[in-house]
This record gives C-alpha cells, sequence and structure tokens, in this order.
C-alpha cells in the first residue's frame, strides 16, 4: 500500500527566507507527483505535477523535483511572501483508476 | 469559471439522518472523486467515478453511494449517518484517468453528525 510522507508538518518562516518541504512515498510505480496549496476553509489548488519521467518542475517562485528512486521529492520555495502562508500536501498518482495517495500536509507560515 | 461547485456548504445532522452531497463540474472532465480530509489523516479517497457511467470504490466507502448523474455531475450519499462520518468532504475531477493532469477541486462541504 502506497503511503506518503510530508516533513516537517509544520514550519514558520520569516520574509524573503528561500526553504524546502519535503514528500517521500513508499511505492515508485507512480504516473506523476502532484503538489498543492490549500488555504484556510478552501479546497486545494494544483501547483505544479511532475511526470513520473521528469525530473523537475517550475513556475514561478517554485521548484518542484522527483526522484522516483529514492521515493523521495521536494518543494523550493524562493523569496518566501506573506501570502505563501497556507498548507503544501503532495500526492503521488498510480494504478488504474490514477487514484492519488495524499500526504497529510506541512502547514506553513510566512511573518513580516 | 466556476470549476468544481459543491453544495451544501456546510451541513448539521443528527445520527441516523440521510443526506445527499451535489457536486458539478463545468471543465467538461470525465473523472470524478469523492474524498473525505480529517485531520492528522491528509485526504482519503471514497468514491470515483473513471468516467459517465461507472464507478468504483476508493479507500474508504463503506456507510457511502454514490451517482454519476451525467457527466457533469457527481453525487455522494449517507443513508443513515454516523458520527464517524463528520469530516470535510472534497469533490475533484480531472480530464480522464492517466491523463497526466491535475485534479481541480471543489471548496468542500463541512459535515458535522451529533
Amino acid at each position: 500500500k502506497q503511503e506518503v510522507t510530508q516533513i516537517p508538518a509544520a514550519l514558520s518562516v520569516p520574509e524573503g527566507e528561500n526553504l524546502v518541504l519535503n514528500c517521500s512515498f513508499t511505492d515508485s510505480a507512480i504516473y506523476n507527483l502532484q503538489w498543492f496549496r490549500q488555504d484556510p476553509g478552501k479546497g486545494l489548488t494544483s501547483l505544479l505535477l511532475i511526470q513520473s519521467s521528469q525530473r523537475e518542475q517550475t513556475s514561478g517562485r517554485l521548484n518542484a523535483s522527483l526522484d522516483k528512486s529514492s521515493g523521495r521529492s521536494t518543494l523550493y520555495i524562493a523569496a518566501s511572501q506573506p501570502g505563501d502562508s497556507a498548507t503544501y500536501l503532495c500526492a503521488v498518482e498510480a494504478g488504474t483508476a490514477s487514484k492519488l495517495t495524499f500526504g497529510t500536509g506541512t502547514r506553513l507560515q510566512v511573518t513580516l | 469559471n466556476a470549476g468544481v461547485t459543491q453544495t451544501p456548504k456546510f451541513q448539521v445532522l443528527k445520527t441516523g439522518q440521510s443526506m445527499t452531497l451535489q457536486c458539478a463540474q463545468d471543465m467538461n472532465h470525465n473523472s470524478m472523486y469523492w474524498y473525505r480530509q480529517d485531520p492528522g489523516m491528509g485526504l482519503r479517497l471514497i468514491y470515483y467515478s473513471a468516467s459517465e457511467g461507472t464507478t468504483d470504490k476508493g479507500e474508504v466507502p463503506n456507510g457511502y453511494n454514490v451517482s454519476r448523474l451525467n457527466k457533469r455531475e457527481f453525487s455522494l450519499r449517507l443513508e443513515s449517518a454516523a458520527p464517524s462520518q463528520t469530516s470535510v468532504y472534497f469533490c475533484a475531477s480531472s480530464r480522464r484517468t492517466g491523463s497526466n493532469q491535475p485534479q481541480h477541486f471543489g471548496d468542500g462541504t463541512r459535515l458535522s453528525i451529533l
């Protein structure tokens, strides 16, 4: 059974810092890995999707990497801003029905 | 751009009552999903519909039923609500299974069962 773990569970950083969020998964037979953002009381917003054949994806200040063989992904956020404060979830997609298995998230607070 | 719309946003039920959570998407997606989110457990898949006319169980289907009414709509029904079903429920859709496209989520239904 696929298991997804995110470390740390919570993180507080001052504005302007670069930071890294970690995600690990137990079964490397995946289609892709996805990073989402969740604001309090809201749904999930897709940030980046890395296909199993890719090593990384970038969108603005966000860069996500994937090492499928070791079962790890990182989300790098450059020059953090207070507006980046949210919970970040990673999920792996696998199986015939493209099911997503989620981690429990990292709650990020960026302070002024 | 509405995306994925869920109704209601909040609901309080008594144990044993029934209700249906509604979900509709306007992106012409083939696949739709229902998840529940509980503190410390992440999102877990309840049921999914890979395409119109098909539904399948996910990780935690007990106590729930679903209906894929048409391509746009996918409903989740609790026949006899239990306190253990207190949760936040999310509906999602994607272009199709295996498409390597992200799932799009609604804002959720916050359900409390007393």
